[in-house]
């Protein structure tokens, strides 16, 4: 089963609320991701979590605020988000801690929009 | 640095025909490894294959084959007898370890519409 679960499917959010992207994995996978994907672009990598650590922040802004509660779960805090901060939100999850090359699984991503 | 290079921003083609996606990589590591992913309109992106860089053989899975040269440093994939369901986005990655530092990067994509 390489099943990664993403909610909500669907978000519609204004600039001032908090909200958050919850995403959860049951393989036993070490290492957990976000990945931002405008329309018609490449998934770009946002957080990476190794061992319930994050060891990876593409310098992303403090808007997005990543956590990860236990092994299985990773959420995506967001406060005071700009429009422009609409897009398909992905998590992956894989085997191995960061710093590996293994193969990252994908749930179905939540489709954000910012008015 | 890393690059994955995908030229064919859209590809159209006539079910059951053919069809070859390429992909093209730079990197200086000596052990990398690639990817092919696929992303229907749902969104998820589904893996496909892993190859890692001293693993030149060319791999079969049913309609999918994939031809990787370290050469001309390409990791083509061909579907054969094409379908309307294989219509997606389709993703060429590299990751790599340089320097303790990791990357995953994503070629930029191409659209495959198969058409009835």
């Amino acid at each position: 089963d390489t099943e990664v679960t993403q909610t909500p499917k669907h978000l519609v959010m204004g600039m001032t609320n908090k909200k958050s992207l919850k995403c959860e994995q049951h393989m036993g996978h070490r290492a957990m991701y976000w990945y931002k994907q405008k329309a018609k672009k490449p998934p770009e990598l946002m957080f990476v979590y190794s061992y319930e650590k994050l060891s990876i922040n593409e310098s992303v802004p403090s808007r997005f605020s990543p956590e990860c509660p236990n092994s299985s779960l990773l959420n995506l805090h967001l406060h005071a988000l700009q429009p422009e901060d609409s897009a398909l939100y992905l998590c992956a999850s894989s085997q191995e801690g960061s710093g590996s090359t293994d193969t990252q699984y994908f749930g179905p991503g939540t489709r954000l929009t910012v008015l | 640095a890393q690059k994955v290079t995908q030229a064919q921003t859209e590809i159209s083609v006539v079910e059951k025909e053919d069809v070859t996606l390429d992909c093209v990589y730079e990197t200086r590591d000596t052990t990398y490894y690639l990817f092919w992913y696929k992303q229907p309109p749902s969104g998820e992106l589904v893996f496909l294959i892993r190859r890692n860089s001293f693993d030149e053989q060319n791999e079969i899975s049913g309609r999918y084959s994939w031809n990787f040269q370290k050469s001309t440093s390409s990791f083509n994939f061909t579907i054969t007898a094409s379908q309307v369901v294989d219509s997606a986005v389709y993703f060429c990655a590299l990751s790599a370890i340089t320097s303790g530092t990791y990357k995953y990067i994503f070629g930029t994509g191409t659209r495959l519409k198969v058409l009835a």
